[in-house]
Parts: structure tokens; C-alpha cells; sequence
């Protein structure tokens, strides 16, 4: 079946690099996409990877494919509180919807 | 070029009544996805339609609720007979192709956050 699996909250202080993971389900994703959302706001797409990539850098953020075990990671080096927010990844189902995981929480400590 | 538009913002409806939620994509973008969430639930795909069609209603409850997005006119998701449980935050999104696998880039409207009385 379609799953996509995240930890639902991680602290980190300002300054410090964010890692955030997600497991997911279905080896024939062609994309896969890392979003974020604001309080009280949509989602925002943040960036996504190939899955023919092992890795996307993109300024701040690093995105990392293991696709043997099915495992991605968005990494947010120097990490703000602006960046507080929950992020979701997200990988296409069949037909063609986006299936996202359950969101992890990001709290940024001054 | 406005984003997606999502009315109304906030929906109060006491338990039995009907909740109408309004979805207009993005310019050029035909295909249209409800989601919901819950809280500490994530994002839960409802329905995907395009242009007087529905692609794939496999998220969505057998009663109750219906989806349209007609040839003119915004995307409709509809929910009958309300109850606690239907409250949550319920977002629309829009791209311009199918087949989400080929990188078409989805965006997100703000939401409409239903409270069921």
C-alpha cells in the first residue's frame, strides 16, 4: 500500500542543522517532495529530488535519497526560528495524487 | 497570477447542517485535490478530480460527502449532515497536468477550517 512515514516533532536550537526523516513505501516514485507549512497557512512546496538523485542541495537545504531503504531526508543547516513549522514529505500514489507523511513539527530554540 | 483561492476561510456549522467548501485553482490549472487534516493526522488525500470528472475518490467517505468541479465555476466539496467529527481543516489544491510523478508541482490553497457546533 501506499505509506509515507515521519516522526512527528524534533527541537533543535537556533544555529544548529535540522535533520528530518521520512520513510516511504512505493520504490517506483519517480519524485519525491519535501513541503512546508506555516501556522494557519497551506503547504508550501520547499523542494523535491529525482529519485534517480542520492542528493539535492538547495542553499540551506540538503535533501538526501536512499532509495535501497526507501528513506528520505531534508537537512536545514543553520537553522532559524523562521524555520519553525511542520514539514510534510510527500511521495505520487497511483493516479497520480501526492501521498504526504504525517508532518514533523520543527521548533527552533533561540 | 493569484494562487489557489479557498472560501470561505473559517465555516461554523451546528451538527445536521450542510457545509459547502469552495475551491478555485490556480490560473490554467485543471486538476484540483482536496485533502483534510487533522491534527496529529497528517495530510489525507479525499479526492482528485479534473475538468467534470472525478479521477480518484478513493480518500473520500462513502456518505456524506461528494465533490464537482464543473466546466465553469470553482470545485465544490460538499459534506452533508455534519458532524464533530467532520471538523478539521480541509485544503484544495490545483496543478496544471496529471501524473503528479512526472514533477508537475502541486500548490496549495489556505484552507478552509471547518468547526462543526
Amino acid at each position: 500500500g501506499e505509506d509515507v512515514e515521519q516522526s512527528l516533532f524534533l527541537s533543535v536550537r537556533e544555529g544548529d542543522s535540522s535533520v528530518i526523516n521520512c520513510t516511504y513505501t512505493d520504490s517506483s516514485s519517480t519524485y519525491l517532495y519535501w513541503y512546508k507549512q506555516e501556522p494557519g497557512a497551506g503547504l508550501q512546496l520547499l523542494t523535491y529530488i529525482f529519485s534517480n538523485m542520492d542528493m539535492k542541495q538547495d542553499q540551506r537545504l540538503t535533501v538526501l535519497l536512499n532509495k535501497k531503504d526507501k528513506h528520505l531526508s531534508l537537512r536545514i543547516a543553520d537553522t532559524q526560528t523562521g524555520d519553525s513549522a511542520i514539514y510534510f514529505c510527500a511521495e505520487p500514489g497511483n493516479t497520480g495524487k501526492l501521498i504526504f507523511g504525517q508532518g514533523t513539527t520543527l521548533q527552533v530554540k533561540p | 497570477n493569484a494562487g489557489v483561492m479557498q472560501n470561505p476561510r473559517h465555516l461554523v456549522r451546528r451538527r445536521g447542517q450542510e457545509a459547502r467548501l469552495r475551491c478555485s485553482p490556480m490560473k490554467g490549472h485543471s486538476h484540483v485535490y482536496w485533502y483534510r487534516q487533522l491534527p496529529e493526522e497528517g495530510l489525507k488525500f479525499m479526492v482528485y478530480l479534473q475538468k467534470e470528472n472525478i479521477i480518484d475518490e478513493s480518500g473520500m467517505p462513502k456518505e456524506r460527502f461528494s465533490a464537482e468541479f464543473p466546466k465553469e465555476g470553482p470545485s465544490i466539496l460538499r459534506i452533508q449532515q455534519v458532524v464533530r467529527g467532520d471538523s478539521a481543516a480541509y485544503f484544495c489544491a490545483s496543478s496544471s497536468g496529471p501524473g503528479l510523478a512526472t514533477n508537475e508541482k502541486l500548490f496549495f490553497g489556505s484552507g478552509t477550517q471547518l468547526s462543526v457546533l
